[in-house]
């Protein structure tokens, strides 16, 4: 069964620091999809990113940057010279290719930044 | 116009009430899915379907059932609410097509049972 680990819970920063948040995701398949999704106060689920098991390559989108890492079964993500609108909830996910029950999310607990000014 | 939409987006019921959540989309995605959130516990699926014919249990769907009237409709039933099915619950589509399954989730519907 696949499992997500997101072992930091509540994460507070100043406005303008860095922050990385962590993922770290166990499977027995070789190809899977991971994800993050922010949920800000107002509750509803925003997707950020979907990154493939057999693409390696780290993403960065504008502020925002993802580090993959397969030989430490880990996709982190940065948020560089946070902001106040960053405050949310950012969960990371994993399914496996849709085949069957396999497509669904399996989904961390979730990491609560808060960023103040 | 949202992709995802839920209805009620609140409602606070009785123990023992029967009580429906609505999930519509115009997404035009194959794929439906019921969550439910629980602080300190993430996501955890409730039931999800593939397309109209095709509905399956997800890991807690013991005191929920679904119907799913059309593609673009996926209604999730609680038959007879208890306290602890209050949650934030939420809808989610995904295309189903080749390799590109990200979900798309609604904006949520939080249920409190009393």
């Amino acid at each position: 069964a696949q499992k997500v680990t997101q072992a930091q819970t509540e994460i507070s920063v100043v406005e303008k620091e860095d922050v990385t948040l962590d993922c770290v995701y166990e499977t027995r398949d070789t190809t899977y999809y991971l994800f993050w999704y922010k949920q800000p106060p107002s509750g509803e689920l925003v997707f950020l990113i979907r990154r493939n098991s057999f693409d390696e390559q780290n993403e960065i989108s504008g502020r925002y940057s993802w580090n993959f890492q397969k030989s430490t079964s880990s996709f982190n993500f940065t948020i560089t010279a946070s902001q106040v609108v960053d405050s949310a909830v950012y969960f990371c996910a994993l399914t496996l290719p849709r085949t069957g029950a396999n497509s669904k999310l399996t989904f961390g607990k979730g990491i609560t930044l808060s960023v103040r000014p | 116009d949202a992709d995802v939409t839920q209805t009620p987006r609140n409602r606070i019921t009785k123990t023992g009430k029967r009580i429906m959540l609505e999930c519509s989309q115009t997404k035009g995605h194959d794929r439906m899915y019921w969550y439910r959130q629980d602080p300190g516990l993430g996501l955890r699926l409730i039931y999800y379907s593939f397309d109209v014919k095709d509905i399956n249990k997800g890991e807690i769907s013991d005191g929920y059932s679904v119907s799913r009237q059309a593609q673009a409709k996926f209604s999730l039933s609680l038959e007879s609410a208890i306290p602890n099915q209050t949650a934030l619950y939420f809808c989610a589509t995904s295309e189903g097509q080749g390799r590109t399954d990200t979900q798309y989730f609604g904006p949520g519907t939080r249920l409190t049972v009393l």
